[in-house]
């Protein structure tokens, strides 16, 4: 049964900072792995999906990477600012299309 | 660009009431689903479509049941709230078939007393 881990749960940290969230996953056998975005109350806005022959997805100061062997994927954000601040998901994707969601790393980026 | 549409936004019901959350999505999906999100649980898939006239169950089925007619529509209903019920609720189409990009809704809050 494939298990999604985020690490850490929570992070707060200056503006300004370069961070990173991690996920990791224990089925290597996967179609895609996303990054998700939500704002309290709201839904899930995806950042970035990566395929699972991919290594790497950029968006602007986003950066994902994907490592299917080891079962771990990074989301690098450069130059944190306080509208950064959110919870951040990352969820894989098996061979049906279901996605499997950790539950996330809840960010704050201080002024 | 609606995307998504998910309704109510909120809901409160009394034990053992029935209703409906309504899911519809413009982008031609073929695959639908549902999720609920609970403190400290994630995201846990309900049921899922993967197209008209096909659906499966997911994580956590029981007490949910769910249609597809249409490719537009992806409705689930509550058949007898339970308090154990009270959560939010997240419908979501993936674009590109087992592979895309999933889009999610605003989000359905319920409250079951």
């Amino acid at each position: 049964k494939q298990e999604v881990t985020q690490i850490p749960a929570a992070l707060s940290v200056p503006e300004g900072e370069n961070l990173v969230l991690n996920c990791s996953f224990t089925d290597s056998a996967i179609y895609n792995l996303q990054w998700f975005r939500q704002d309290p109350g709201k839904g899930l806005t995806s950042l970035l999906l990566i395929q699972s022959s991919q290594r790497e997805q950029t968006s602007g100061r986003l950066n994902a990477s994907l490592d299917k062997s080891s079962g771990r994927s990074t989301l690098y954000i450069a130059a944190s600012q306080p509208g950064d601040s959110a919870t951040y998901l990352c969820a894989v994707s098996g061979n049906t299309g279901k996605l499997i969601f950790g539950q996330g790393t809840t960010l704050q980026v201080k002024p | 660009n609606a995307g998504v549409t998910q309704t109510p936004k909120f809901q409160v019901l009394k034990t053992g009431q029935s209703m409906t959350l309504q899911c519809a999505q413009d982008m031609n999906h073929e695959y639908m689903s549902w999720y609920r999100q609970d403190p400290g649980m994630g995201l846990r898939l309900i049921h899922y479509s993967v197209g008209a006239g096909i659906t499966d169950q997911g994580e956590v089925p029981n007490g949910y049941n769910v249609s597809r007619s249409t490719t537009e529509d992806f409705p689930l209903r509550l058949l007898s709230a339970a308090p154990s019920q009270t959560s939010v609720y997240f419908c979501a189409s993936l674009g590109q078939g087992n592979t895309g990009e999933l889009f999610f809704g605003e989000g359905s809050r319920l409250t079951v007393l």
